[in-house]
């Protein structure tokens, strides 16, 4: 299995300031036939279900604001909150799905500092 | 827009098997350019994939869940279900159902709400 482990585990941030959440794979998440990383992250407010941000690890999913951009390639990889919102709380997991069995980080808490 | 909506029982006794429905509503479960999952999440813990399941009836299960899973598509309602025998209280979590889109890669696009299953006697 390709282990997926976040840092931090929490991060406190200032309004208006940002965000960086890192996501290292065990193992690389590229695919040489397209030069594709295989890398999304979700974002989870509490009490809802996961919401798909950014796929192919820096595609901005239609509707995601562009304040959040993701960055990497192999397997290291960035998620970054450009501008931190107090509706951007929540828990951000990063999930490669360049193999199965699919597996997630362990979540980023974000709080406001 | 494509929702996902789980069902099923809330609570089940130890040793027995679990079972839910995912029902994909504003879409076609038919498409050949989706697959469908399931994650699961014990509270205040991380994400698990349990496994996934396209229209043909082709399956991917997790191994760590060995042989208790199974998974299955009924198209002509538009459902996917989910079987998990033997279970015991370390199978107490939210289950989703989710959405894994083909041409790029298989990432999950689309969630359910989640439902609640508690196992105990």
């Amino acid at each position: 299995d390709i282990v997926m482990t976040q840092s931090p585990d929490s991060l406190a941030v200032s309004l208006g300031e940002r965000a960086t959440i890192n996501c290292k794979s065990s193992q690389s998440v590229l695919y040489s036939s397209n030069n594709k990383s295989y890398l999304a992250w979700h974002q989870q407010k509490p009490g809802q279900p996961p919401k798909l941000l950014i796929y192919w690890a820096s595609t901005r999913e239609s509707g995601v604001p562009d304040r959040f951009s993701g960055s990497g390639s192999g397997t290291d990889f960035t998620l970054t909150i450009s501008s931190l919102q107090a509706e951007d709380v929540a828990i951000y997991y990063c999930q490669q799905y360049y193999s199965t069995p699919i597996t997630f980080g362990q979540g980023t808490r974000l709080e406001i500092k | 827009q494509v929702q996902l909506q789980e069902s099923g029982p809330g609570l089940v006794k130890p040793s027995q098997t679990l079972s839910l429905t995912c029902t994909v509503s504003g879409g076609s479960i038919s498409s050949g350019n989706y697959f469908w999952s399931w994650v699961r999440q014990p509270a205040g813990k991380g994400l698990e994939w349990i496994g996934r399941i396209y229209a043909s009836g082709t399956t991917n299960n997790n191994p760590s869940l060995k042989s208790r899973i199974t998974i299955s598509v009924d198209t002509s309602k538009s459902q996917f279900s989910l079987r998990l025998s033997s279970v015991t209280a370390a199978d107490t979590a939210i289950y989703y159902c989710a959405r894994g889109k083909i041409p790029t890669g298989g990432h999950l696009d689309n969630w359910g709400q989640g439902t609640l299953v508690t196992v105990s006697s």
